[in-house]
């Protein structure tokens, strides 16, 4: 496709269960980022990928959040034994190697119950 | 003191009317100034870009950039109900630097 695809569009979990959110960026980007966005507040960083190297991940709120890019293309992030505080939507965004701009997918919205 | 400051308002303006968005920033070395719009249930997408201080105009949205005070704005003339979106002040300090968020700017054009 033209655009960052992203699945599911909407997750909802049980407290405890795990969850892997999906990331096809554009073909050819080099760079890959994971956002957090709360409701009302700005995309906070989570990790970022240079093909298939984890180059940041500063901003993983802890350590059940983890994520790959095995082939440098398809990136996953995994969830384990969520959270409430983990609900909020998931953003992926990928870029060139210049990131100057970053093209963002429509995001997955996770709902912990 | 946070890196980039911004009110996240909400802003009501009727059509038509001249917007004003504003952000400040706390580090010098940024040299990059993005906006970025984010309409409701969607990802942020960009809408201008500016390198180092002055002006850049791009149809009824002009971005300036005020390096000495550290002062970033982005006005929308002529505004539209379809303008009504969260705007999103992004500086950076290399082209390669990841794009960190502020809490972005709630603005409702009503028609």
């Amino acid at each position: 496709g033209a655009g960052v695809s992203q699945s599911p569009r909407y997750k909802v979990a049980k407290r405890g269960q795990d969850v892997a959110l999906r990331c096809d960026p554009i073909s050819g980007h080099v760079s890959l980022f994971w956002y957090q966005q709360a409701l009302g507040q700005g995309p906070e960083f989570l990790t970022y990928f240079q093909n298939e190297a984890q180059l940041d991940k500063s901003g993983l709120p802890s350590d059940r959040f983890f994520a790959e890019r095995p082939e440098g293309s398809v990136s996953t992030l995994k969830i384990q034994r969520t959270q409430q505080e983990d609900s909020a939507v998931y953003l992926c965004a990928s870029s060139t190697t210049r990131l100057v701009q970053a093209f963002f997918g429509q995001g997955t919205r996770l709902t912990v119950v | 003191q946070k890196e980039v400051e911004q009110d996240p308002g909400p802003l009501s303006v009727p059509e038509g009317a001249i917007v004003s968005l504003n952000c400040t920033y706390s580090n010098s070395a940024f040299q990059y100034f993005m906006w970025y719009r984010q309409y409701s249930r969607k990802g942020p997408e960009l809408l201008m870009y500016t390198y180092s201080s002055g002006n850049k105009e791009d149809g009824r949205f002009t971005a300036q950039v005020d390096k000495s005070s550290k002062y970033i704005s982005l006005f929308i003339r002529d505004s539209q109900p379809s303008d009504s979106a969260t705007y999103l002040c992004v500086p950076k300090g290399t082209s390669y630097d990841k794009v960190i968020f502020g809490p972005g700017t709630s603005l409702s054009v009503i028609p």
